[in-house]
């Protein structure tokens, strides 16, 4: 059962513009989301964060936003630059553990 | 601060043999998290261990197994292998995750299963 979801496989988008992707999640119990960047044949790098008792958390060109009565975040990346073109996984934290939605693919094109 | 480390990075194996992977915490992290991550997917929890202790399990047959030494350094295990074992297996280490505290991950190492 996939708690976590990533809805859109896929985002291009062009250089300096907005970046939006998508994350919602099914367990009210998660207290904790994070966002992860991944390029290929390496692990997984720590973005932004946010925990569940705040519904914005901003940290250079990046924001997550979280909509808890409805179940939803998202992260703006502003102006989008082309070493952002990576695939980015939004991550759930409850019960020592984490919960990873099935990533989303950026493009930034020149 | 030495990052997380896995060893080996790439793994060949053939159906049937068993594989242990490696994977070497931040200095002073005592949680260790071990994820699958298969084409397509996203990553899928495998267990996470906390002082020698597994604290939580994911939803993997008893082939896949793991164990965290006293200097938190962790291995994983899997007996049996199958060709659906292919994968990218990655190693994430925090303080305790607990609270809102992060997760660190090392490269991974890709296992091929022929």
């Amino acid at each position: 059962d996939q708690q976590v979801k990533q809805n859109s496989p896929s985002l291009s988008v062009q250089e300096g513009r907005i970046s939006i992707l998508n994350c919602d999640y099914t367990n009210s119990m998660f207290d904790y989301f994070l966002w992860y960047k991944k390029y290929p044949a390496e692990g997984p790098t720590f973005l932004i964060s946010i925990s569940s008792i705040k519904d914005k958390n901003e940290d250079g060109r990046f924001t997550v936003f979280l909509n808890k009565s409805a179940k939803h975040l998202s992260l703006h990346i502003v102006p989008s630059q082309p070493g952002d073109s990576a695939v980015y996984f939004c991550a759930a934290k409850d019960d020592y553990k984490l919960s990873f939605g099935a990533g989303t693919t950026v493009t930034v094109r020149a | 601060k030495a990052g997380v480390t896995q060893t080996p990075r790439y793994l060949i194996k053939t159906r049937g043999q068993q594989v242990t992977l490696s994977c070497s915490p931040i200095s002073g992290h005592r949680s260790v998290s071990w994820y699958q991550q298969t084409p397509g997917q996203g990553l899928q929890f495998l267990f996470e261990y906390f002082s020698e202790t597994q604290r939580n399990k994911g939803n993997f047959p008893g082939r896949f197994s793991g164990r965290q030494f006293s200097n938190s350094r962790s291995e994983m295990n899997v007996s049996t292998l199958e060709l659906g074992d292919s994968a990218l297996y990655l190693c994430a280490s925090s303080f305790s995750l607990t609270g809102y505290e992060t997760q660190y991950f090392g490269p991974g190492t890709r296992l091929l299963v022929l």
